[in-house]
């Protein structure tokens, strides 16, 4: 697709349920991001994929949250037993390779994010 | 460690004048820098960026920043603020140019632009 695409839109869910959370990267795109946007406060980096090197895990904020990308394609955000401060905007985002193959070019493309709510 | 703090939270500005957005930020090392927008609904997208060759950065829709390495200061510009420029703008900080990865956010400033 011409951008990246997040699904769902929009998830409510009951405390204590896993959700998983779905993010299309676009084609070509080696690095692939997701943060967390709480209501009224910035964006919080919470795990990096890029290309086939191990992921930077270091934002995940507990056990329960987990991230998986097959190769340079699709990823997925699992959530296991949320919790109602699981509520955010869950975006996605990816970056295309640096110029001399670097890590990356800095400017991310994002998803329009997934809205979590848990009640 | 990385860091950015925009000072204000929310600025409010009359159709057709000036807007200025604050960002410091905090590195121990060359940075660079974006400014990223969300409007409401939408994704965010990139308005602009340095990476160490221009001080001076113009980005899209009329926007601009200036690097003051002095200052510490990444405070982003338009001379005439339009009504479609009412969002959320983010200033961002990233070790890239070093081969990291993190690029770390700033709590966002809410700009509203009255008629």
């Amino acid at each position: 697709g011409a951008g990246v695409s997040q699904s769902p839109s929009n998830k409510v869910t009951e405390k204590g349920k896993d959700v998983e959370l779905r993010c299309d990267p676009i084609s070509g795109h080696t690095a692939l991001y997701w943060y967390r946007q709480r209501l009224g406060q910035g964006l919080e980096f919470l795990i990096y994929f890029q290309g086939n090197s191990a992921p930077d895990k270091s934002g995940l904020p507990s056990d329960r949250f987990s991230a998986e990308r097959t190769g340079e394609s699709v990823s997925t955000l699992t959530i296991q037993r949320t919790q109602q401060e699981d509520s955010a905007v869950y975006l996605c985002a990816s970056s295309k390779p640096g110029l001399a193959g670097g890590v990356n070019t800095g400017e991310l493309f994002f998803g329009e994010g997934s809205r979590l709510t848990v009640l | 460690a990385q860091s950015v703090t925009q000072l204000d939270s929310h600025v409010s500005v009359s159709e057709g004048t000036p807007v200025l957005l604050r960002c410091n930020y905090s590195s121990s090392y060359s940075p660079s820098l974006f400014w990223y927008v969300q409007h409401p609904n939408k994704g965010l997208q990139l308005l602009l960026k340095y990476t160490s060759a221009a001080t001076l950065v113009k980005g899209i829709n009329g926007f601009e920043a200036e690097f003051k390495k002095s200052e510490t200061s990444f405070h982003l510009t338009k001379p005439s603020a339009h009504m479609s420029d009412a969002a959320e703008y983010f200033c961002v900080v990233s070790d890239i140019l070093r081969g990291g990865n993190k690029l770390v956010f700033g709590a966002g400033t809410i700009l509203r632009v009255k008629s």
